[in-house]
């Protein structure tokens, strides 16, 4: 079985300062994915970044970058230059290997809060 | 246009009521998804399926029953709603030949069982 841990609930981070946003994983599959969402309190779903399991760089999109340690099942999200527009619920979320049929286990989340 | 929609986006139901929610997608997606969300717990897969004929259960199943009535539309039942159903739903698709197997959400259906 697949499993996500979020260990913070909640995190306070300065406008224009960087945050890391934590999740390990458990599996036993080889080949899978993992992902970062965000859910603003309009409540929908936003892809944020994508890691594949063979992917031997870090992701990064603009100010998103995961920071990817497969001996260590980690894959948490760094967040640059915070704004004010980041505050939200991040999801963590892993895709399972073959025959999985794409099914996305989500972490509980980390509620993100930027302060001026 | 919205690629995934969802209908209703809010519902207030009562206890014992039948229910149902309502997923279309224009992208052209095989494979559609429907989860729930609750505080503090994230979000859990009910059911899902790969195409018309193909229909599988989630984690979370029990009480809920699905249609997929065309490979644009996956409906989600609930056939007795109890007040523990309270929740936000989600549809989501993906397309496993498009890589990295990114899913696209929907809106999200707010329902309240009271």
């Amino acid at each position: 079985a697949q499993k996500i841990t979020q260990t913070q609930p909640g995190m306070f981070v300065q406008e224009k300062e960087a945050v890391t946003l934590d999740c390990t994983y458990d599996t036993s599959d080889q080949s899978y994915g993992l992902f970062w969402y965000k859910q603003p309190s309009s409540g929908e779903m936003i892809f944020l970044i994508y890691q594949g399991s063979y992917d031997e760089q870090n992701a990064t999109e603009g100010r998103y970058s995961l920071n990817f340690q497969k001996a260590r099942k980690s894959a948490n999200l760094v967040i640059s230059a915070s704004q004010l527009g980041d505050s939200a619920m991040y999801f963590c979320a892993m895709r399972g290997g073959t025959g999985g049929g794409n099914k996305l286990t989500f972490g509980t989340g980390t509620q993100l809060k930027v302060e001026l | 246009d919205a690629d995934v929609t969802q209908t209703p986006r809010n519902r207030i139901t009562k206890t014992g009521k039948r229910i149902m929610l309502e997923c279309s997608q224009t992208k052209g997606h095989d494979r559609m998804y429907w989860y729930r969300q609750d505080p503090g717990l994230g979000l859990r897969l009910i059911y899902y399926s790969f195409d018309v004929k193909d229909i599988n259960k989630g984690e979370i199943s029990d009480g809920y029953s699905v249609s997929r009535q065309a490979q644009a539309k996956f409906s989600l039942s609930l056939e007795s709603a109890i007040p523990n159903q309270t929740a936000l739903y989600f549809c989501a698709t993906s397309d496993p030949e498009a890589g990295p197997y990114e899913q696209y959400f929907g809106p999200g259906t707010r329902l309240t069982v009271t």
